[in-house]
């Protein structure tokens, strides 16, 4: 398998402009992870989804954030308007069961300017 | 809430010297803990886990941890760090009884390798 596949890696954009990123887990996985890594505040767990079921979006920072998953497949994670201070790494993962590990993505270093 | 504490920001080991990684935590039961490695540009990867068992616990790399519930922690070590583990390693907690893996992750610790 190749992993969890995020993209794009790297994403600039203007302030106001919307932005999109993409992840598409390993095949057969059944909960699905966002995280944003900033300096100030390391590793923040945004929003999981089980079975393509949003849980838990408490780590959702705004109503500017938005994240879906259509299919088992497929996650986005949308910000709307974008801000420099969204700048940061966003890592997709996934996992099988309770009993395993998260696999995370290669991450998607977003620049806000 | 769980929660982890990764006390050492930043450590700086001469290669070949032994290394020790600390970590605490805090959960009700007995939790189910990770020691994840990123280097720099890259994801998460991960070293070790402990669920249940045997307390020391094996990774890749030449990496262990050792789990002990009575100081609540799970300090991950190796006994002569080589240059290429200069990285950022995250200790993270996850629930047993919930639904699924959701992690909570530590700070991270940066290690710096001295030749």
């Amino acid at each position: 398998d190749a992993g969890v596949i995020q993209s794009p890696r790297h994403e600039v954009t203007e302030m106001g402009q919307e932005v999109t990123l993409r992840c598409k887990p390993i095949s057969g996985h059944n909960s699905l992870f966002w995280y944003r890594q900033t300096m100030m505040r390391g590793l923040e767990l945004l929003i999981y989804f089980n079975n393509n079921v949003p849980i838990d979006d408490s780590g959702m920072p705004e109503d500017r954030f938005s994240a879906k998953m259509p299919n088992a497949s497929f996650s986005t994670l949308k910000i709307q308007p974008s801000e420099p201070r969204d700048s940061a790494v966003y890592f997709c993962a996934s996992t099988y069961g309770r009993n395993t590990e998260a696999f995370f993505g290669q991450g998607t270093r977003l620049t806000v300017v | 809430a769980q929660s982890v504490t990764q006390p050492d920001i930043h450590i700086t080991v001469s290669e070949g010297a032994s290394l020790e990684l600390r970590c605490n935590y805090s959960y009700g039961a007995t939790p189910y803990l990770f020691w994840y490695v990123q280097s720099p540009g890259q994801g998460l990867q991960l070293l070790l886990k402990y669920f249940s068992g045997d307390t020391l616990v094996q990774g890749i790399k030449g990496f262990e941890a050792e789990f002990k519930r009575s100081q609540s922690s799970f300090n991950l070590r190796k006994p002569s760090v080589h240059w290429s583990d200069a990285a950022e390693y995250f200790c993270a907690v996850g629930s047993p009884g919930g639904a699924t893996n959701k992690l909570i992750f530590g700070t991270g610790t940066l290690l710096a390798v001295q030749p």
